[in-house]
């Protein structure tokens, strides 16, 4: 059983460049969680989705970045224009459709997003 | 009020001591207490967790101590090794909500 994967491992964009992150979840779960770490800090929640559904994205800047979570595929986490301030590390998490969902959550092994 | 505090920032220690993280939150609806291992190039994998029932909770080598009155929580790490050395993380939640409040997270360097 596949854990939580993400990519790209690593992405450098230039800015005003798009970047476009991909989590697929373990198998058999149908929640998804996006975190974004800055260096030196803990993790910020972003976004959380349920298969094409949006259910909390309170944590994601208003402007540039969107997330969904298709019926088929990978969720997908979009940044658009970036900045310097994007470069971070943007880790995916995923819980099965029961119980509760920080004590069954898995991380992915992040994408390293660097803008130049 | 949503914020988790922790400390040290980093911490060395010897192969065999112990290793002291600690952590203070200030909602207090938060009733999750979970800490975080994080190697290099590695997303956080959760280690132990705590609910506010009980003050103490161990697991192995690690232990987690809670204080409510204090609204303190700390990892006590025994026998450290070096294949301990990550970065922990606190963080805090109230126990149905997926929104985790995390700490900044401590550097932990076990000498051989």
């Amino acid at each position: 059983n596949a854990g939580v994967m993400q990519n790209p491992r690593h992405l450098v964009r230039r800015r005003g460049q798009e970047a476009r992150l991909r989590c697929s979840p373990m198998k058999g779960h149908s929640h998804v969680y996006w975190y974004r770490q800055l260096p030196e800090e803990g993790l910020k929640f972003m976004v959380y989705l349920q298969k094409e559904n949006i259910i909390d994205e309170s944590g994601m800047p208003k402007e540039r970045f969107s997330a969904e979570f298709p019926k088929e595929g990978p969720s997908i986490l979009r940044i658009q224009q970036v900045v310097r301030g994007d470069s971070a590390a943007y880790f995916c998490a995923s819980s099965p459709p029961s119980g509760v969902p920080n004590t069954e959550a898995f991380f992915g092994q992040g994408t390293r997003l660097t803008v130049v | 009020q949503q914020q988790v505090k922790q400390s040290p920032q980093s911490l060395i220690v010897q192969k065999g001591g112990i290793s002291i993280i600690n952590c203070a939150y200030e909602n207090t609806a938060f009733d999750y207490f979970p800490w975080y291992q994080q190697f290099p190039g590695k997303g956080p994998a959760l280690l132990i967790a705590i609910r506010p029932d009980v003050s103490e909770k161990k697991e192995g080598r690690f232990t987690i101590s809670f204080n409510k009155s204090a609204k303190q929580f700390s990892l006590h790490i025994m026998d450290s090794q070096p294949g301990d050395s990550a970065t922990y993380f606190c963080a805090a939640s109230i126990y149905s909500n997926y929104q985790l409040i995390w700490g900044a997270g401590t550097k932990l360097i076990i000498k051989p």
